[in-house]
């Protein structure tokens, strides 16, 4: 399994696009990108998916370079409730995920 | 789509005593579910994975005697405590991945169990 490393905190104020970056240098040819949001006490939660190039939805944008080895995940103008736990994973789509520690994202007004 | 529950939510017991936690799935049908535990301030730490109608794989350190999993059908997974002792309290979380619709095969998770173990 593709180990992850992401930075462990980061700080933004509201209304500014959050870029979050990940690395996975060994990832494997049938590795997906996915990123969770998780916020106290609760289960984490679906953001985005991706295997290559851009990904977008209604909530983020994911970034893919063609080597594969990293990930952004760009959240447009954050607001305070974005203030959460970020996390990126690899792996089959059916795959056990192994969980890093995540990125602290603080959000201030 | 995609929602997973949990029953209870949280949950208070007796040292000793046997604890389940239920995990379904409301709108697909999960091939694969994973259990996951989670202490304060820590990432989410897998314990076993499960396949409909067949045992479950626990990772390495996780007692499959005192971490009783049964995943009886496309929806339903549970986690049963057994003698439950106070370091056992934590967040207990279910995920489930599958296929509905459009859906991709992705893992979504529930919304976590808390177990406190007095």
């Amino acid at each position: 399994l593709a180990k992850t490393t992401q930075p462990i905190s980061m700080d933004s104020y509201e209304g500014q696009e959050v870029n979050i970056t990940c690395s996975h240098n060994n990832i494997a040819t049938n590795d997906y990108i996915t990123w969770y949001q998780q916020f106290p006490s609760q289960g984490p939660r679906f953001i985005i998916q991706g295997y290559k190039t851009k990904v977008t939805n209604e909530v983020a944008s994911l970034f893919i370079p063609a080597d594969r080895k990293s990930s952004t995940l760009s959240l447009p103008r954050v607001s305070l409730s974005d203030t959460a736990v970020y996390y990126c994973l690899v792996g089959g789509l059916t795959d056990k995920l192994i969980f890093g520690t995540g990125t602290r994202l603080q959000v201030f007004p | 789509g995609a929602v997973v529950s949990q029953h209870p939510s949280w949950v208070i017991c007796k040292s000793g005593t046997s604890v389940k936690i239920e995990c379904r799935s409301l709108d697909f049908q999960a091939t694969t579910m994973f259990w996951y535990r989670q202490f304060p301030k820590q990432s989410l730490m897998l314990m076993a994975t499960s396949n409909e109608g067949s045992k479950a794989t626990y990772e390495q350190g996780v007692e499959k005697d005192k971490f009783l999993i049964n995943h009886a059908s496309l929806t339903l997974s549970t986690l049963t405590v057994t003698s439950a002792h106070p370091e056992d309290s934590s967040f207990y979380i279910c995920s489930a991945s599958g296929t509905s619709g459009t859906l991709t095969d992705t893992q979504y998770f529930g919304p976590g169990t808390r177990l406190t173990v007095l």
